[in-house]
């Protein structure tokens, strides 16, 4: 398995819900990453775990909260999100190690779209 | 603060021909440059750069790094309609955890 899932492919929600973005990988990958894509724009780095621990949080507000259950999964709670939050929030797999060659590998992301 | 900036911004070509994408960057702890290929969804792998001046080829994609000058390329020969997409540089850089750093990408359309 070479794939990072994503789920929900798509999601509408209102600024008063609160939703969760999931990710998986079976790659044994130990570090996951969170980033969010605007339209025309590339993407931001929110969250990276490294062996399931937090190691970087670039500033992301309060009402995104990561969690790594285990070394498979990635999830990202959300609540009271605003309008401008909709975007595609992209999920990535990498080892943390050095002397790799096959980068990072990116899920097909999910559509959010905030009402 | 990093930067990673990539030019053109857009290009439009015909089939057949040869186009060359720049990518340059400042960051601190550069560990490597990754090129990503962005069409709808998730951004695909191309190349993984880490030494200068060592070519990494992929059928009609080519890339090299210069670590003196801080810039890649990518080049496309012969290219195809199902070229078009945005290209995405991203650099590698080292810390506690490892994080990308992505430029702003090219947007390619290859006309018939």
């Amino acid at each position: 398995d070479t794939e990072v899932t994503q789920t929900p492919k798509h999601l509408v929600m209102g600024m008063t819900n609160k939703k969760s973005l999931k990710c998986e990988q079976h790659m044994g990958h130990r570090a996951m990453y969170w980033y969010k894509q605007k339209a025309k724009k590339p993407p931001e780095l929110m969250f990276v775990y490294s062996y399931e621990k937090l190691s970087i949080n670039e500033s992301v507000p309060s009402r995104f909260s990561p969690e790594c259950p285990n070394s498979s999964l990635l999830n990202l709670h959300l609540h009271a999100l605003q309008p401008e939050d909709s975007a595609l929030y992209l999920c990535a797999s990498s080892q943390p190690d050095w002397g790799r060659d096959y980068g990072y590998t990116f899920g097909s992301g999910t559509r959010l779209t905030v009402v | 603060e990093d930067k990673v900036v990539q030019s053109p911004l857009s290009l439009v070509v015909h089939e057949g021909d040869t186009v060359t994408l720049n990518c340059s960057y400042e960051v601190t702890n550069f560990r490597s440059l990754l090129w990503y290929k962005q069409e709808k969804k998730a951004p695909t792998f191309l190349f993984m750069l880490t030494s200068s001046g060592i070519e990494k080829k992929s059928g009609r994609l080519s890339s090299i790094l210069d670590k003196k000058e801080l810039f890649s390329i990518l080049n496309i020969t012969a290219t195809q309609t199902g070229d078009s997409a945005v290209y995405l540089c991203a650099v590698e850089a080292s810390g506690a955890t490892n994080k990308l750093i992505f430029g702003t990408g090219t947007l390619l359309a290859v006309q018939p």
